[in-house]
């Protein structure tokens, strides 16, 4: 299984301020995907990271407030923009080889 | 219609007994369901997968699927308090390329 790291691991930012989150996983993979869990609820899948391309969003999210980047096979990053409250969450990396594996989760409070 | 359902729970079981946690999906293109533990406050570790209809063992778990009644379970035998945690199932559809989970199912197992 692909071990996936992530930073930082939580951090605490004012409304109106932007976050990059990072992405690291020991292997190639050919997807890596971003989620955000809200507290007591399930996975909701941000976007799909692309490599060498644009990423691909779920309805209801926009590159403008949550830019995406995929320089290679093994990295990306995933920024919250113009953060307010409620974008308090934990973001969560994933890569995909074989099956998908998820990072330790960035946890996010906007005050 | 979600296009995965789980009971929200919280299932109880006793240590010892068997717990059935179960599942059902909309998208009859659905080619494979995971089963995800996730701890409180932890990101969520794969369990096992299966996409053949029948039955798959690892070790104390088993998963079911039957594709007619677009249904899968996870059954963990001789339950221990260390299982006690939020359980995703989730379907893969290839023409989408993506995971869809469901809202997971709390487990508890009692001393």
């Amino acid at each position: 299984s692909a071990v996936i790291s992530q930073k930082p691991s939580r951090d605490i930012c004012q409304r109106g301020t932007s976050l990059t989150i990072q992405c690291q996983v020991d292997s190639q993979v050919t997807m890596m995907f971003w989620y955000r869990q809200q507290p007591g609820q399930s996975l909701t899948l941000i976007a799909t990271a692309n490599q060498g391309s644009e990423a691909t969003y779920e309805s209801g999210f926009v590159i403008d407030k949550f830019p995406i980047s995929r320089p290679n096979l093994t990295f990306s990053t995933l920024t919250v923009s113009n953060m307010s409250p409620e974008d308090s969450s934990i973001y969560l990396c994933s890569a995909q080889g074989n099956e998908q594996f998820f990072g330790p989760g960035t946890r996010l409070t906007v005050l | 219609q979600k296009e995965v359902e789980q009971n929200s729970g919280p299932l109880s079981v006793p240590e010892g007994a068997i717990a059935s946690l179960n599942c059902t999906y909309s998208d009859r293109g659905s080619q494979s369901f995971f089963w995800y533990r996730q701890y409180s406050g932890k990101s969520p570790e794969l369990i096992m997968f299966i996409y053949s209809n029948g039955d798959k063992e690892d070790g104390r778990f088993t998963a079911q699927l039957n594709k007619a009644s677009q249904y899968v379970s996870l059954l963990i035998r001789d339950s221990q308090p260390s299982d006690s945690a939020t359980y995703l199932c989730a379907a893969y559809t290839g023409t989408a390329s993506k995971l869809t989970f469901g809202t997971g199912t709390r487990l508890q197992v009692t001393l």
